[in-house]
């Protein structure tokens, strides 16, 4: 099974700061890594596909990259709507996996 | 508009079962695969099952291994979730989700999920 950790757990920014989330992988996915939001009492939204894949309708300041084992999701310029939990998802192999989530919070 | 709505949550014994369904809307369901995703409560999210377009390949994760079955009525835009020999640690927000018909490709429909609680 392909493990996915993420980092940091949780992060606490200004709006307007910039956000920087990590996801390694136990092992080579490719590009085979993707993004999601979840925002409470929501379901997970795609915002990042095939590690640098913009979703359609995604805000431009959500972005992502990486290959192989590290990947990084940015969020340039915070703004309080993006108070959320992100998650890295990979479907290069089975079982697919998901990180443990990063949480952030709009101080 | 593209949607899927989740149904059949509930409570449920140990030991019961229950029979989950995702109604998909405003595309070619057929053309889709798609998948079963849960969320227990505070925690992060879990892959559950997966099934082809035509529902020929089918896998799930060890942690539901012979007691979940996963199946799809094209015909009726429709995907389950057949969940026998219930436990606590089943008690999740279980989402349906779309997959392109791609190489490890992504999820980018979600249903707003139905809550299973496994509880005497």
């Amino acid at each position: 099974e392909i493990v996915l950790t993420q980092s940091p757990d949780f992060q606490s920014v200004t709006p307007k700061e910039k956000v920087t989330i990590t996801c390694r992988a136990s092992q080579s996915i490719g590009s085979s890594l993707h993004w999601y939001q979840q925002k409470p009492d929501q379901s997970p939204k795609l915002l990042i596909k095939y590690a640098s894949q913009s979703f359609s309708g995604v805000p431009s300041r959500f972005s992502g990259s990486g290959s192989g084992t590290d990947f990084t999701l940015t969020i340039n310029s915070l703004e309080a709507e993006d108070a959320a939990t992100y998650y890295c998802h990979q479907s290069s192999s089975l079982p697919k996996t998901f990180g443990q989530g990063t949480k952030v919070e709009i101080k | 508009e593209v949607q899927l709505v989740e149904s059949g949550g509930g409570l449920v014994q140990p030991g019961g079962s229950l029979r989950l369904s995702c109604a998909a809307s405003g595309f070619t369901f057929s053309s889709y695969e798609m998948n079963w995703v849960r969320q227990a409560p505070g925690k992060g999210l879990e892959w559950v099952s997966y099934i082809s377009s035509s529902g020929s390949t089918i896998y799930y994760a060890d942690s539901v291994k012979g007691r979940f079955t996963i199946s799809r009525d094209n015909a009726k835009n429709s995907l389950y979730l057949q969940m026998n020999s219930l436990r606590a640690e089943d008690t999740a927000v279980y989402y349906c989700a779309r997959e392109a018909v791609v190489v490890a490709a992504d999820m980018d429909v979600w249903g707003k999920g139905t809550t299973v609680t496994v509880s005497s």
